[in-house]
């Protein structure tokens, strides 16, 4: 079984000031991990993907994030936030194997940037 | 556009009605997922099909709750005697084969209202 917590429900930050959403994962398996971004109104966004490859993942928009297997966590991070980046971030962890791609969300975390 | 597409966007009912929705993957994607999502949480997985057989289905997936993929293209996902509870936005996504068939695309969704 596999699981996913996100730490805050909410995080609010000025603009220009450096992002930090935390997520923290559970899984029988070496786990293929994502962040997506969903504007108002918009589909799921494929920020990033974390599978074995490296440690610290870039993605769009200038946002990264840091796998850490002893502490299961999957931070994203952003050193600037934009007006642009004010919406709902999910931490997802996939499954391997027969069933590759069935997914789990988090319950998501708003992001508010304030001027 | 090449995305997933997703058809009609907002459906509003009346308690008791059937529903239908339709998806259709991204070209080649032989992977399909359908998923839900309630106000203040994040999708959660109802069901996947590899070319057109369905794999797997959630315990969230009623006896009211059907879904096809007839060609292995699109998808169609069908609720009867809808319930106020269905109230839900519904997504689609796809994934390619091989290694990033864990790699999920997002359509933007069919909203449900029931009344």
């Amino acid at each position: 079984a596999q699981s996913v917590t996100q730490l805050d429900s909410h995080v609010s930050v000025s603009e220009g000031t450096p992002v930090l959403l935390r997520c923290n994962y559970s899984s029988s398996y070496s786990p293929s991990l994502f962040w997506y971004v969903q504007h108002p109104n918009k589909g799921l966004q494929l920020l990033l993907k974390y599978t074995s490859a490296a440690t610290l993942v870039k993605g769009i928009n200038g946002f990264e994030a840091e796998f850490k297997k002893s502490e299961t966590s999957f931070h994203l991070t952003k050193p600037s936030a934009h007006m642009s980046d004010a919406a709902e971030y999910f931490c997802v962890v996939a499954e391997e194997g027969t069933n590759a791609g069935k997914s789990t969300f988090g319950d998501g975390t708003t992001l508010t940037v304030k001027p | 556009d090449t995305g997933v597409s997703q058809d009609p966007r907002h459906k509003i009912t009346k308690r008791g009605q059937n529903v239908t929705f339709r998806c259709d993957p991204i070209s080649e994607h032989n992977r399909l997922y359908w998923y839900r999502q309630t106000l203040g949480q994040g999708p959660e997985f109802l069901t996947y099909f590899q070319n057109e057989a369905q794999l797997e289905k959630s315990r969230l997936l009623s006896d009211r709750f059907s879904a096809e993929r007839p060609k292995g293209s699109f998808s169609t996902l069908e609720i009867q005697r809808t319930e106020q509870g269905d109230s839900a936005m519904y997504l689609c996504a796809s994934s390619p084969s091989g290694r990033d068939t864990d790699t999920q695309y997002f359509g933007p969704g069919t909203r449900l209202t029931v009344l």
